[in-house]
């Protein structure tokens, strides 16, 4: 069974406080690791797909970074509107081609301050 | 370049009667999503559809729910004889397939009365 744990559950910054959110997954043969942004009453947003540890990707003041146990969500001097609940997902693939759902964290909760 | 397109946004049913919730994928997009997601809770999943296919239903209740995603036309969530505990938002998800990110819909925000 895929298993998600994101942490922590809540988090809560001052604009321009740098941190790092928490994504640990065990999967049998990852074929892709997902962050998404929801905020409150949308659907969650896609931000990037991860494949193979070593990876990192950017955008903005966002950068994942993915290991064979864990993905981080680094937020770099964040702003006010970086406020959201961020979700990490993982998707394998069976020996088989058979690909399996998607696997959602409960998400952290990431609310900026001025 | 149309998104994900859920509808109704909103719908209201009392208890008994029948939800039936639309999705329609992203153009060239052939994989299907649906999650529920219960206030303060995560997104939780139903089930995994190709065209024509069930993939994976094993997050759908035994009774009351079904899933379909035909050759032609949006994939339908339906559920029957609905209770207050079904109330619930609903997301859909499309994919040009794995490990292809899936993109979400705004989803459907279901109260039973």
């Amino acid at each position: 069974e895929d298993q998600v744990t994101q942490s922590p559950e809540a988090l809560r910054l001052q604009e321009g406080e740098s941190s790092s959110l928490n994504c640990s997954y065990t999967v049998s043969g990852l074929r892709g690791l997902f962050w998404y942004r929801q905020d409150p009453g949308k659907g969650p947003e896609f931000l990037f797909t991860l494949y193979s540890a070593g990876e990192e990707k950017e955008k903005e003041r966002l950068k994942a970074t993915l290991t064979k146990k864990e993905s981080f969500l680094h937020i770099t001097a964040p702003k006010p509107e970086d406020s959201a609940t961020y979700l990490c997902a993982v998707q394998a693939v069976f020996d088989t081609g058979t690909a399996s759902k998607l696997t959602f964290g409960t998400g952290t909760r990431l609310q900026v301050t001025l | 370049n149309a998104g994900v397109m859920q509808n109704p946004r909103h719908l209201v049913r009392r208890r008994g009667q029948e939800a039936r919730l639309r999705c329609s994928p992203m153009k060239g997009h052939s994989h299907v999503y649906w999650y529920r997601q219960l206030p303060e809770e995560g997104l939780k999943f139903m089930v995994y559809l190709q065209k024509e296919n069930i993939i994976d239903e094993s997050g759908m209740p035994k009774e009351r729910f079904s899933a379909e995603f035909p050759k032609e036309g949006p994939s339908i969530l339906r559920i029957q004889q609905v209770v207050r505990g079904d109330s619930a938002a609903y997301f859909c998800a499309s994919s040009h397939g794995p490990p292809k990110e899936a993109f979400f819909g705004q989803g459907t925000r279901l109260t039973v009365v």
